[in-house]
């Protein structure tokens, strides 16, 4: 079954310090990672895909199946990067739905 | 362009009654998931069309739950008799068929039940 886990419900950093949101999956087939992101009063969105290794806002993750992680990291957190954070997994050729992490809540204080 | 919409916002309804909730996807999308966000639960699959298959309905918490979708287009998720535990966020997403994962989201329905 794939599981996603955040382990850290809450993070508390102070601008300009790195950050680092866990995540794990349990996914015995070939995986796919994102992480989306909730801004305070705005809809859920994507921020990043393991496929492209690409940095968005200055996020970057890689996917490490040895450890089965996908965390998210920031070298200098800035305030605005307080959100709501959730790492979803879905499976190549399987089920078509993305499972969700229960999310990390993220406040970078100034 | 248009984005996912949800409607309503807001719907307090008391114990016992049914409510429907309303999605319209983004032009041309041709999937469309309903997730349920409670606090602490993070995003909880419900129910996922794609184009004329049949949908996979393996998250729906239980036979009071049921949704459809018209045209292939809007959804409407519909939950009878609902209880207290239904209270939560309603989430639409939807996506093209080619990249499935990268999901557009609605601004959800927060439904509390009295």
């Amino acid at each position: 079954a794939q599981r996603v886990t955040q382990p850290e419900k809450l993070l508390s950093v102070f601008k300009g310090a790195p950050v680092e949101l866990k995540c794990n999956y349990s996914y015995s087939g070939s995986p796919e990672l994102f992480w989306y992101v909730q801004y305070s009063r705005q809809r859920l969105q994507l921020l990043l895909r393991h496929i492209s290794r690409e940095s968005i806002k200055g996020f970057t993750a890689d996917l490490n199946k040895g450890e089965t992680s996908f965390h998210l990291k920031k070298p200098f957190a800035q305030e605005e990067d307080s959100a709501m954070y959730y790492c979803a997994l879905g499976s190549q050729g399987g089920s078509e739905k993305l499972v969700f992490g229960k999310g990390t809540k993220l406040t970078v204080n100034p | 362009g248009a984005g996912v919409s949800q409607s309503p916002s807001n719907k307090v309804t008391e114990k016992g009654k049914d409510v429907e909730l309303r999605c319209d996807p983004i032009s041309g999308h041709t999937a469309l998931y309903w997730y349920r966000q409670s606090l602490g639960q993070g995003l909880e699959f419900l129910i996922y069309f794609q184009g004329n298959s049949a949908p996979d309905k393996s998250g729906l918490p239980s036979d009071r739950f049921s949704a459809e979708r018209t045209g292939g287009s809007v959804s409407t998720l519909t939950i009878q008799r609902t209880q207290q535990e239904d209270s939560a966020v309603y989430l639409c997403a939807s996506s093209l068929a080619q990249v499935l994962y990268e999901q557009y989201f609605g601004p959800g329905t927060r439904l509390t039940v009295t």
